[in-house]
C-alpha cells in the first residue's frame, strides 16, 4: 500500500522560510514523479511544483517560481520542498502526491494526508 | 479564479443521478485527458477517475466520466450519502497557466 507522510509544516512569519518533507513507502519511490499540491483554508486545490522520477526535471507554478525549490533523494525515499520568502497567501495545507509514472505529465495518483503551513506575524 | 470552471455546488437525493461539469479551453481539456478527485470532508483528495473515464480499482461503477471538446463531466448514479464530498477536475495545461490546473471544485450535497 502506498503511503506518503508529510512533515515540516508550522507557523512562520512573512518573509521566512520553511522546508517540507514527504517520505514515501510501499512503492518504488524512484520510479515515480512527485508533486506538491496545496489547498488554502476553505479553497480549492492548487498544484505547486513537480519533479520527475530521477529528479532531472522540475516544474513550478508561477505563484511560487523563484521562491520555492523542489528536490528529491531517492536513496531516502524523500521529497523536499524548500520554501523561502513566504507570504500570507502561501498559507495552506500542503499535500504530497505521486504521479502515475516517471513524468510530471502523468496524472496525480496517491496523496498524503498533508502538512499545514501558516504564514502570519 | 480557476482555469477550469466547475459549478460551485450540486445536489441530489439518494438514488438519483447527478452530473458535475468541468469547462476549459483548447490549451487544457481540448488537448489533454481529464482526471477527477474526490475529497471527503476533512480528508486528503483521492483519485476518482483518470484519463477521462477510467476508474481506479475500488471506485464503484456508479461513477463515470466523459469528455467532449473542451468540456468534461463526472456522473454519479445511484447517489449515496457517502458520496457527499468536494469534487475537482484536473488536467495538464500547455499555456502559462500550467502545467497542472484544477477546477474550483464542486460541493456535492446528498439531500
Amino acid at each position: 500500500e502506498v503511503q506518503l507522510l508529510e512533515s515540516g509544516g508550522g507557523l512562520v512569519q512573512p518573509g521566512g522560510s520553511l522546508r517540507l518533507s514527504c517520505t514515501g513507502s510501499g512503492f518504488t519511490f524512484s520510479n515515480y514523479a512527485m508533486s506538491w499540491v496545496r489547498q488554502a483554508p476553505g479553497m480549492g486545490l492548487e498544484w505547486v511544483s513537480g519533479i520527475s522520477d530521477r529528479g532531472g526535471t522540475t516544474n513550478y507554478a508561477d505563484s511560487v517560481k523563484g521562491r520555492f525549490t523542489l528536490s528529491r533523494d531517492n536513496s531516502k525515499n524523500t521529497l523536499s520542498l524548500q520554501m523561502n520568502s513566504l507570504r500570507a497567501d502561501d498559507t495552506a495545507m500542503y499535500y504530497c502526491a505521486t504521479h502515475y509514472g516517471g513524468y510530471v505529465s502523468y496524472h496525480l495518483d496517491s496523496w498524503g494526508q498533508g502538512t499545514l503551513v501558516t504564514v502570519s506575524s | 479564479h480557476s482555469v477550469l470552471t466547475q459549478p460551485p455546488s450540486a445536489s441530489g437525493t439518494p438514488g438519483q443521478r447527478v452530473t458535475i461539469s468541468c469547462s476549459g479551453s483548447n490549451s487544457n481539456i481540448g488537448s489533454h485527458t481529464v482526471n477527477w478527485y474526490q475529497q471527503l470532508p476533512g480528508t486528503a483528495p483521492k483519485l476518482l477517475m483518470y484519463t477521462n473515464n477510467q476508474r481506479p480499482s475500488g471506485v464503484p461503477d456508479r461513477f463515470s466520466g466523459s469528455k467532449s471538446g473542451t468540456s468534461a463531466s463526472l456522473a454519479i448514479s445511484g447517489l449515496q450519502s457517502e458520496d457527499e464530498a468536494d469534487y475537482y477536475c484536473a488536467t495538464w495545461d500547455d499555456s502559462l497557466n500550467g502545467p497542472w490546473v484544477f477546477g474550483g471544485g464542486t460541493k456535492l450535497t446528498v439531500l
